[in-house]
């Protein structure tokens, strides 16, 4: 089985530009969770969604930031205008729903916004 | 609301010792999970072991294993017969039981396994 997938592994953008983030969940999985990671804040939940749709984004730092599940196989969280404290490893996860409820992360995608 | 404290921010252990890292948390739920990950230099985070809250048995995987400490609210991880693999950030999460699969996470330890 493939894992969760995500694109680009790695970004580098200009202040100001939009930077999209794209996520595919493990088939089957009916959770899906975006996380950032930084060195001050260690890993943040943003937002997650159950069968596509948003749960909880109490996480998303801005309006600058959103996210969509357009499919059960398919998210993007999309971060316009982009500024240099939004630099970080940004985490994609799915779980099953269900006892077995561990997360499956994917490999990341580390954004520098310069 | 529920938090994970992680109190030791580096550690190391010669290959082939036994290591324990440890984690508490505060909650008043009595029905929770707790998970250990492991984050090597790849940054992929993975899976190394979960425990539910209800079950006293101490969870075990190969050369994982933790002692869940229930009313101590306490989740240490000892890894036996460390290897060069294991060097990594270790992440300890709750997340509680029924409704909303949002992960509470401390806030890592860095392990180094010298040869």
């Amino acid at each position: 089985d493939a894992g969760v997938i995500q694109s680009p592994r790695h970004e580098v953008t200009e202040m100001g530009q939009e930077v999209t983030l794209r996520c595919k969940p493990i088939s089957g999985h009916d959770y899906l969770f975006w996380y950032r990671q930084t060195m001050m804040r260690g890993l943040e939940l943003l937002i997650y969604f159950n069968n596509n749709v948003p749960i909880d984004d109490s996480g998303m730092p801005e309006d600058r930031f959103s996210a969509k599940m357009p499919n059960a196989s398919f998210s993007t969280l999309k971060i316009q205008p982009s500024e240099p404290r939004d630099s970080a490893v940004y985490f994609c996860a799915s779980s099953p729903t269900g006892t077995r409820s561990e997360q499956y992360f994917g490999p990341g995608t580390r954004l520098t916004v310069t | 609301a529920q938090t994970v404290t992680q109190s030791q921010p580096e550690m190391s252990v010669q290959e082939a010792e036994t290591v324990t890292l440890s984690c508490t948390y505060d909650t008043s739920e009595n029905n929770y999970y707790l998970f250990w990950y492991k984050q090597p230099p790849s940054r992929q985070m993975i899976l190394v072991i979960r425990q539910e809250a209800y079950k006293q048995q101490n969870a075990t995987e190969n050369r994982f294993s933790v002692n869940f400490q229930k009313a101590a609210k306490s989740f240490s991880l000892k890894i036996s017969d460390s290897q060069l693999g294991d060097t990594a950030m270790y992440f300890c999460a709750f997340m509680k039981h029924g409704g909303t699969y949002k992960y509470i996470f401390g806030t890592g330890t860095r392990l180094k396994v010298l040869a």
